[in-house]
């Protein structure tokens, strides 16, 4: 079984801050790891993924997230926040060769002025 | 390239009627994802199918929501009838079906029950 947990349900940055998302995964086989952006009114973006190979993956926009193993997490990143990043954002996992997305709860990223 | 297509965008209905949302895939993307997302929670999958087969459903509420997937290509969700925690976004994805489980969404449809 999978499951994505992200913490926070809310995180609000300051215009040019760090950008730090944190997602945790539960996986019985090797993950493959996702991040997803929606903004308010559309589908859901890919930014990002993680299959095999480099545990650090950089996406659209700047952004940026690292594949951790041991601690099971996949925390999405970016230097320096723009009023544009401001969307929800999604942790997912899937299993190698399977289709099947499991979604986590999203985090609403608000970027301040 | 077109994207994944969806309509209605916006469905307004009241609890009981039937409401039926349609999606166009990615033209040469066997598989299709029909997806519910309540407000506040990430997609939940309804549905999965590859060509014109259904590969999941196991989270289909089969007593009141339908799918289809004529020709394998356009694909239609209908629910009859609908009840009040019904509403939601429901959304369309597709892929090639490789296993590398990049999928495409369409912008959804807003579902509001009455």
């Amino acid at each position: 079984a999978q499951s994505v947990t992200q913490l926070g349900s809310h995180v609000s940055v300051s215009e040019g801050a760090l950008v730090l998302l944190r997602c945790n995964y539960s996986s019985s086989v090797p993950p493959y790891l996702f991040w997803y952006v929606q903004y308010p009114n559309q589908g859901l973006q890919l930014l990002l993924k993680y299959t095999t190979g480099a545990t650090l993956v950089k996406g659209i926009n700047g952004f940026e997230a690292e594949f951790k193993k041991s601690e099971t997490s996949f925390h999405l990143t970016k230097p320096s926040a723009h009023m544009s990043d401001a969307a929800e954002y999604f942790c997912a996992v899937s299993g190698l060769r399977d289709d099947k997305i499991i979604f986590g709860k999203g985090t609403r990223l608000h970027i301040l002025p | 390239e077109a994207g994944v297509a969806q309509s209605p965008r916006y469905k307004i209905i009241e609890k009981r009627q039937s409401v039926a949302f349609w999606c166009n895939p990615i033209s040469g993307h066997a598989t299709l994802y029909w997806y519910q997302q309540i407000l506040g929670q990430g997609p939940k999958l309804l549905i999965q199918f590859q060509n014109n087969g259904v590969v999941d459903d196991s989270q289909l509420p089969k007593d009141r929501f339908s799918a289809e997937r004529l020709k394998g290509v356009d694909s239609t969700l209908k629910i009859q009838p609908a009840k009040l925690e019904d509403s939601a976004v429901y959304l369309c994805a597709s892929s090639l079906g490789q296993g590398q489980g990049e999928q495409y969404f369409g912008p959804g449809t807003r579902l509001t029950v009455t």
